[in-house]
C-alpha cells in the first residue's frame, strides 16, 4: 500500500505569504496526485489533478508540482479564504486510494 | 449543477447497522465511478469504499466484511450498508463523485454523521 506523508503538519501564514505544502509518496506514483481543500464544515474541493492541473474553477494562484515521490502545493499569495486544511491524495494502483494525513494552513 | 446529497446517519450503538445513501443529480449517474470517504473527529480523510462502473466494488481494509457499497443506477442513489458498527466508525461519511477519465475522487457532497456510542 501506498503511504503519503505531508510536511509540515501545520504552517501559520500571514496573507499575501507565499506558501509551499510537501506530499511524499512511499513509491512513485507517476503524476496520479491530487490535491484537495477542506474548511471546517464543509466538503472537501478538489484543487488538483495529474499532479500539477487545475480543477474546474479553481484560482491560477493554486499550482502543483512533482513527479514520482514528491509533490509541491503552491499557493502563490496566501488569501483569507485559503486557510484551510489540504490533503494529498494518490490514486496510482489502486486500491487503495491513500490520502495524507493533511497540513493545516493557518493565520499567523 | 452537480449535487450529491447524503442521508441515513445517526446516532447508533456499537454492533449496530446504519444504511447510508446518497441521491445525486445534475449528472448522468450510471456513467461515473463512486466513493464513500470519511472524516473521524481529530483525523484526516480516509477512503472507505468505491463502485466503479459495472459494478465491482473495492473496500479499505478497515471495513472489509462490514461495508457494503451499492449502486441504483436507475435511482441515481449510492448507498453504504454498514454492519458490526465500532466506535472507531463515528465520522462524516461523504459521498463522491468520479473525475472522469482520471479516477480521483471529484464532487464532494456535504456528508452526513454517523456516531457509534452507547
Amino acid at each position: 500500500e501506498i503511504v503519503m506523508t505531508q510536511s509540515p503538519a501545520t504552517l501559520s501564514v500571514s496573507p499575501g505569504e507565499r506558501v509551499i505544502l510537501s506530499c511524499r509518496a512511499s513509491q512513485s506514483i507517476n503524476s496520479k496526485l491530487a490535491w484537495y481543500q477542506q474548511k471546517p464544515g464543509q466538503a472537501p474541493r478538489l484543487l488538483i489533478y495529474g499532479a500539477s492541473t487545475r480543477a474546474t474553477g479553481i484560482p491560477a494562484r493554486f499550482s502543483g508540482s512533482g513527479s514520482g515521490t514528491e509533490f509541491t502545493l503552491t499557493i502563490s499569495s496566501l488569501q483569507s479564504e485559503d486557510f484551510a486544511v489540504y490533503y494529498c491524495q494518490s490514486y496510482d494502483n489502486w486500491p487503495p486510494w491513500t490520502f495524507g494525513q493533511g497540513t493545516k494552513v493557518e493565520i499567523k | 449543477e452537480v449535487q450529491l446529497l447524503e442521508s441515513g446517519g445517526g446516532l447508533v450503538q456499537p454492533g449496530g447497522s446504519l444504511r447510508l445513501s446518497c441521491a445525486a443529480s445534475g449528472i448522468t449517474f450510471s456513467r461515473y465511478a463512486m466513493y464513500w470517504v470519511r472524516l473521524a473527529p481529530g483525523k484526516g480523510l480516509e477512503w472507505v469504499s468505491t463502485i466503479i462502473v459495472g459494478g465491482n466494488t473495492y473496500y479499505a481494509d478497515s471495513v472489509k466484511g462490514r461495508f457494503t457499497i451499492s449502486r441504483d443506477d436507475a435511482k441515481s442513489t449510492l448507498y453504504l450498508q454498514m454492519n458490526s458498527l465500532r466506535a472507531d466508525d463515528t465520522a462524516v461519511y461523504y459521498c463522491v463523485k468520479d473525475l472522469s477519465g482520471v479516477g480521483t475522487p471529484d464532487y464532494w457532497g456535504q456528508g452526513t454523521v454517523v456516531t457509534v456510542s452507547s
